[in-house]
């Protein structure tokens, strides 16, 4: 089964400062990994996602994510915080075997303060 | 392009009346979801369907119901409401079966039980 956990249900960091939020999988098979972000009151959109093409990935507004299997991690960074980037911050994952690939699982999010 | 679209946005309901939410996706995505958002516990799958005519338990999946309809629609039943449902509900599409692509979400549906 697939799993998902995020270190720190709420991360504060300043403006200009670098972002890291932490994920960790759990997975019997190669998975695929996601981020997700929501701004209030609104649904998620896709920050950027693994699909074992390339261990490092870039996304969307600066963000990039890191797949490292040795340590089952896919932890979230950007260089430099933007007032904007102010959100809750979602891992998710899913299998790429016939019995685990339909399942979309989530961690339980992390927000994300910026401090001017 | 409308996307998902969910309906109702707001409900409130009593302790033991039924609903039914409805989710429709216009990208002809063959996989959707429903999940549940609770204050510090992410999103947790209730049901899924991978294809038209299939459903299947998620994580979270007693007291509620779901019918894939047809390729379009994915509603969500609630027989009798309690609080313990009292939630915001996402729908989600994907265009294939789970996998590397990406899920589209609706904008939620806010239920509270009183």
């Amino acid at each position: 089964a697939q799993s998902v956990t995020q270190l720190g249900s709420h991360v504060s960091v300043s403006e200009g400062a670098l972002v890291l939020l932490r994920c960790n999988y759990s997975s019997s098979v190669p998975p695929y990994l996601f981020w997700y972000v929501q701004y209030p009151n609104q649904g998620l959109q896709l920050l950027l996602k693994y699909t074992s093409a390339a261990t490092l990935v870039k996304g969307i507004n600066g963000f990039e994510a890191e797949f490292k299997k040795s340590e089952t991690s896919f932890h979230l960074t950007k260089p430099s915080a933007h007032m904007s980037d102010a959100a809750e911050y979602f891992c998710a994952v899913t299998g790429s075997g016939r019995d685990s690939s339909y399942k979309l699982i989530f961690g339980s999010g992390t927000r994300l303060l910026v401090r001017p | 392009n409308a996307g998902v679209t969910q309906t109702p946005k707001f409900q409130v309901l009593k302790t033991g009346q039924s609903m039914t939410l409805q989710c429709a996706q216009d990208m002809n995505h063959n996989s959707m979801y429903w999940y549940r958002q609770d204050p510090g516990m992410g999103l947790r799958l209730i049901y899924y369907s991978a294809s038209e005519g299939t459903t299947d338990k998620g994580e979270v999946p007693n007291g509620y119901n779901v019918s894939r309809l047809n390729k379009r629609e994915f509603s969500l039943r609630l027989e009798s409401a309690a609080p313990s449902q009292t939630s915001v509900y996402f729908c989600a599409s994907i265009p294939v079966g789970g996998g590397n692509t990406e899920a589209f979400f609706g904008q939620g549906t806010r239920l509270t039980v009183v």
